[in-house]
């Protein structure tokens, strides 16, 4: 069974557009987080949900916005798609926060046209 | 400027060669992590390390902290095919995760 999983794998799309990526595990971390992934490979963290609850949130524009209807799904919503928001989106999670150990997600190929 | 910041960027070998990359940081960790990514997939943790000085060895791979837990080294040993990936190191200060700029690694064979 895939520990971390992520739909769609790849997403094309216009920009303006409004779409959704989803992210689950069935590992029972209690930590699920996002990371956008550049065209130079640089892994930036976006946002990391502990509990339900946001612990992290590092300074993306408001148009990105997670929800996480439970423990084990984390889900990205990115309103208005701009061109630069092309990219790689992986979801993660892990244990606790800090210093564990991340699993990470297969990545979810962006492309806004 | 980066928190972690590795070198080389990009690093193209034969099979069978030595390599060794370089994670640098002017902050102190409590611990430092290495993944590797395989192209279309997510990093994989390869090694936490804890202890400044500390040496932990993987197959054909060694790790170092530095003494002062500011910077780590990866090294491979005889580097094969199946090595190629993206090697990023990883530390949390605080209860942020950072990675680090990551090496690019192609063994030839």
């Amino acid at each position: 069974d895939t520990a971390v999983s992520q739909t769609p794998k790849y997403l094309v799309t216009q920009m303006g557009n409004d779409k959704s990526i989803k992210c689950e595990q069935n590992l029972g971390h209690d930590t699920m987080y996002w990371y956008k992934q550049d065209s130079k490979k640089f892994l930036k963290i976006m946002f990391s949900y502990n509990n339900k609850e946001l612990i992290i949130n590092e300074t993306v524009p408001n148009r990105f916005s997670p929800k996480s209807p439970d423990k084990a799904h984390l889900n990205l919503h990115i309103n208005s798609l701009e061109l630069g928001d092309s990219a790689v989106y992986f979801c993660a999670s892990s244990q606790a926060s800090g210093q564990e150990t991340q699993y990470f997600g297969p990545g979810t190929r962006l492309l806004v046209l | 400027t980066q928190l972690l910041e590795q070198s080389p960027q990009f690093l193209s070998i034969q099979e069978g060669e030595n390599l060794t990359v370089y994670c640098n940081s002017s902050s102190v960790f409590s611990s430092l992590q290495w993944y590797r990514q395989e192209p279309g997939e997510g990093p994989v943790l390869l090694v936490t390390v804890v202890t400044g000085g500390e040496v932990k060895k993987l197959k054909r791979l060694t790790f170092q902290f530095g003494d002062a837990r500011k910077d780590s080294s990866l090294h491979i040993t005889a580097a094969q095919p199946g090595d190629t990936g993206l090697y990023l190191c990883a530390a949390a200060p605080g209860n942020q995760f950072y990675f680090g700029t990551g090496t690019s690694l192609t063994v030839i064979p």
